[in-house]
């Protein structure tokens, strides 16, 4: 079965700062990998996905993301946090024909 | 959010009641999709449809139903058998081209008094 771990509840980092946000796969055949993020009391919006091709995926809100297959790694990374942007943050893998969330980690950037 | 709305945005229900959660999209998308949030435990898929007139069970179908009649609407219902339905319920839809990005709706939080 397809699954997605994040092993992290909450990521802190300081505003200006680069941030990481941490997610591993495990999947049969070729992932489709996504990230979502969730403002306080509202649903998800779609950041970036990767299907195929290169590595590296630029998403909305200056975020990327990078497919690393020898480690099982989709990380979500950002050059320089913003204090807008703490939120909660979703990874997901597609099986067949619906996906399957991670348990979502907490982004804290403090002014 | 996109085209898609939820409501009542908060809704609280004695025990025993049944309540219909509604889901509308003006997106033209084919697959819907309804989730339970709850802390920590991220998002649990309860039911979900690909066209109209047929629906799907999640993960956590046991105490929920849902009907599909129209392409637009997917309304879900809690029903009294759910034994802890206090939670963020979240509709979701998705154009089968886009390989797996769906739009999310605001969701609506159901209390139990």
């Amino acid at each position: 079965a397809q699954s997605v771990a994040q092993p992290e509840d909450q990521v802190n980092v300081a505003e200006g700062n680069p941030l990481t946000v941490k997610c591993t796969y495990s999947v049969s055949g070729n992932p489709y990998l996504f990230w979502y993020v969730q403002y306080p009391n509202r649903g998800l919006q779609f950041l970036l996905k990767y299907i195929t091709g290169d590595n590296l995926v630029k998403g909305s809100y200056g975020f990327e993301a990078e497919f690393n297959k020898s480690q099982t790694s989709f990380h979500l990374k950002k050059p320089s946090a913003l204090v807008s942007d703490s939120a909660l943050y979703f990874c997901a893998v597609r099986d067949v024909d619906k996906l399957i969330f991670g348990t979502g980690t907490r982004l804290q950037v403090f002014p | 959010d996109g085209g898609i709305t939820q409501s009542p945005k908060y809704l609280f229900r004695k025990e025993g009641q049944n309540v219909t959660l509604s889901c509308e999209q003006n997106l033209n998308h084919d697959a819907m999709y309804w989730y339970r949030q709850d802390p920590g435990q991220g998002l649990r898929l309860i039911y979900y449809s690909q066209i109209v007139n047929d629906f799907q069970k999640g993960d956590i179908a046991e105490g929920y139903s849902v009907s599909r009649e129209k392409k637009e609407s997917f309304p879900l219902t809690v029903t009294s058998a759910q034994k802890n339905p206090t939670a963020f319920y979240l509709c979701a839809s998705m154009r089968d081209a886009e390989v797996g990005t769906q739009y999310f709706g605001p969701g609506t939080r159901l209390t139990v008094l």
